[in-house]
């Protein structure tokens, strides 16, 4: 099966604890992202990477770090820099970057609920 | 001025009628739109996009952009229960970036 897979499903952080999510796809897509997604609010992009070993900042990318070492993995790491980081965090891929005018569809993993302890 | 602005609802309808979701956004140079359903509890799945004005119609879903007015609409026809659900629009203003909204809560009433 095709897809994008995160783990865990539900985590648990204590306060100052670094955690890590994971997110790995087989779709052979060049971009991954994530995302935090707020109760009654939209998803806010916090890093996504057009290519390995290539990441950049989204809108909300404090107190969050990540890496791209290989195509298939982008895990987030939330740092105890991360005041609030209770959220449900979803991480895409699509096939490339795009533009405004060739934008390939993001597909969504089934997601990482986080808690601050 | 939020990027994309939805009404969070919830909206209410009977099942079998017309559910109509707006959304407006703020970059006047977005070039692509785009409405995503998330059930509670889940991710996001893509139902629609739409580039030109005008509207487009795929099944009981049509939606509808307005770039003069920088409005982009979502009308679900013969509604079901299964179509309760939560309605993100997105946007990409001006780089591949999508820009959500808040989402807007749909109800089918049986």
């Amino acid at each position: 099966d095709g897809g994008i897979t995160q783990s865990p499903k539900y985590l648990f952080r204590k306060e100052g604890q670094n955690v890590t999510l994971s997110c790995e796809q087989n779709l052979n897509h060049d971009a991954m992202y994530w995302y935090r997604q707020d109760p009654g609010q939209g998803l806010r992009l916090i890093y996504y990477s057009q290519i390995v070993n290539d990441f950049q900042k989204g809108d909300i990318a404090e107190g969050y770090s990540v890496s791209r070492e290989k195509k298939e993995s982008f895990p987030l790491t939330v740092t105890s820099a991360q005041k609030n980081p209770t959220a449900f965090y979803l991480c895409a891929s699509s096939n490339s970057g795009g533009n405004t005018l060739s934008y390939n569809e993001q597909f969504f993993g089934p997601g990482t609920r986080l808690t601050v302890l | 001025q939020k990027e994309v602005e939805q009404n969070s609802g919830p909206l209410s309808v009977p099942e079998g009628a017309i559910a109509s979701l707006n959304c407006t956004y703020s970059d006047r140079g977005s070039q692509s739109f785009f409405w995503y359903r998330q059930y509670s509890g889940k991710s996001p799945e893509l139902i629609m996009f739409i580039y030109s004005n005008g509207d487009k119609e795929d099944g009981r879903f049509t939606a509808q952009l307005n770039k003069a007015s920088q409005y982009v609409s979502l009308l679900i026809r013969d509604s079901q229960p299964s179509d309760s659900a939560t309605y993100l629009c997105a946007v990409i203003p001006n780089d591949y970036k999508l820009s959500f909204g808040a989402g807007t809560t749909v109800t089918v009433r049986a």
